[in-house]
């Protein structure tokens, strides 16, 4: 299995939902991270998981949860969004020695 | 610091053409640069990857790389498109300040005509 597979695909949720969206790969890859990219923008590093633990975290606003409840899974915990945060959330993992980062399709999440 | 400058934000080409896409990094380290390609609503993926060795990499697809030492350039080329190429182009460096992480350069999108 050399895939990343995000869970939902789309996602609309309301300011007042809480959601989650879902990540997981069975490569062995000890690093995972999200990305948020909006339309026609680069992505942009959101929290960055090593060993199942959080090492980086960009400055994310705390309506932005990350979990990594084992070495294979990494969700990210919505609540309370607002409209501008409506865009492409992509979660990647890193293998060791190879330097190659695997991306997932992505979620597309809109905030109404 | 590492970052990486794509100055093309879109390069319209015509099908069977070829066509060249800039990237500059600036790094004060030794450097792994990466291609990735990103079509209309999907995810990114990996087109081909610098990590040290050759300096000219080539992916299965037919694009491929050089890296440029001394011009801090790591361009992408294919001497001949296709409709099918139109998409958006990623460049990115990969940072190690402890822990590593990619950081993208702005993007070119490639759009390929008949």
């Amino acid at each position: 299995d050399t895939e990343v597979t995000q869970t939902p695909k789309h996602l609309v949720m309301g300011m007042t939902n809480k959601k989650s969206l879902k990540c997981e790969q069975h490569m062995g890859h000890r690093a995972m991270y999200w990305y948020k990219q909006k339309a026609k923008k680069p992505p942009e590093l959101m929290f960055v998981y090593s060993y199942e633990k959080l090492s980086i975290n960009e400055s994310v606003p705390s309506r932005f949860s990350p979990e990594c409840p084992n070495s294979s899974l990494l969700n990210l915990h919505l609540h309370a969004l607002q409209p501008e945060d409506s865009a492409l959330y992509l979660c990647a993992s890193r293998g060791q020695g190879a330097h190659g980062y695997t991306f997932g399709s992505g979620t597309r999440l809109t905030v109404v | 610091a590492q970052s990486v400058t794509q100055l093309d934000s879109q390069v319209p080409v015509f099908e069977e053409a070829p066509v060249e896409l800039r990237c500059n990094y600036s790094s004060s380290v030794s450097v792994y640069l990466f291609w990735y390609v990103q079509y209309p609503n999907q995810g990114l993926q990996l087109l081909l990857k610098y990590l040290s060795g050759s300096t000219l990499v080539e992916s299965i697809n037919g694009f491929e790389a050089e890296f440029n030492k001394s011009q801090t350039s790591f361009h992408l080329r294919k001497p001949s498109v296709h409709i099918s190429d139109t998409a958006e182009y990623f460049c990115a460096v990969e940072m190690n300040t402890g822990f590593q992480k990619l950081v993208f350069g702005t993007g070119t999108r490639l759009l390929v005509s008949p």
